[in-house]
């Protein structure tokens, strides 16, 4: 079965502080994990996925995040946060890419100017 | 955008009626995904077409169907609504049936009175 866990329902940082979100992940296969945002009465928009390759993926907006497999977890981080960062991140995992998404519970980010 | 599209965008109905909801994927995506969002429940799977067939199922009420047409747009179909029905339903959409990455819809916002 595959699960997500999001640590921190809430996160405040300052603008221009790194920002750091927190996601592990359950998986009987290699996992497919990815990042999105939703800004608030929007969709969800993709921020990166990691599927195979490369651990450290790039996404949109200057965010990235890396999967660490001996950890089971894929943190999102930004070197510096911005006042449009502020919305809600979810984590999503799905094992191999062959089933649907699985959704963690989402971390609202705000950014304190 | 997404290239999803949603209809309608927001519904209020009374309770014990049937709603249905409209999805038109991306186009050439083979894949519709619907998702539920509720305060209480998050981000929750309810069931996935592929290329007209029913993929996957998560977790969907028996009160709750859905199908794919051969132009590839779904409906979610919401019958005897409740109360606790009030949420915010999303549709996705994917290239194939792996999950290399699915595009969100902006929701279709329901309210059971």
């Amino acid at each position: 079965a595959q699960s997500v866990t999001q640590l921190g329902s809430h996160v405040s940082v300052s603008e221009g502080a790194l920002v750091l979100l927190r996601c592990n992940y359950s998986s009987s296969v290699p996992p497919y994990l990815f990042w999105y945002v939703q800004y608030p009465n929007q969709g969800l928009q993709l921020l990166l996925k990691y599927t195979t390759g490369a651990t450290l993926v790039k996404g949109i907006n200057g965010f990235e995040a890396e999967f660490k497999k001996s950890e089971t977890s894929f943190h999102l981080t930004k070197p510096s946060a911005h006042m449009s960062d502020a919305a809600e991140y979810f984590c999503a995992v799905s094992e191999a890419g062959r089933r649907a998404l699985t959704f963690g519970s989402g971390t609202r980010l705000q950014v304190q100017p | 955008d997404s290239g999803v599209t949603q209809t309608p965008k927001h519904l209020i109905t009374a309770t014990g009626q049937r709603v249905t909801l409209r999805c038109s994927p991306r186009s050439g995506d083979l894949s519709v995904y619907w998702y539920q969002q509720s305060l209480d429940q998050g981000l929750q799977f309810l069931i996935q077409y592929y290329n007209g067939e029913e993929r996957a199922k998560g977790n969907i009420l028996e009160r709750f169907s859905a199908q794919q047409f051969p132009d590839l747009h779904s409906e979610l179909n919401l019958s005897s609504l409740e109360l606790g029905d009030s949420a915010l339903y999303f549709c996705a959409s994917s290239p194939q049936g792996l999950n290399t990455e699915a595009f969100f819809g902006q929701g279709t916002r329901l309210t059971v009175v």
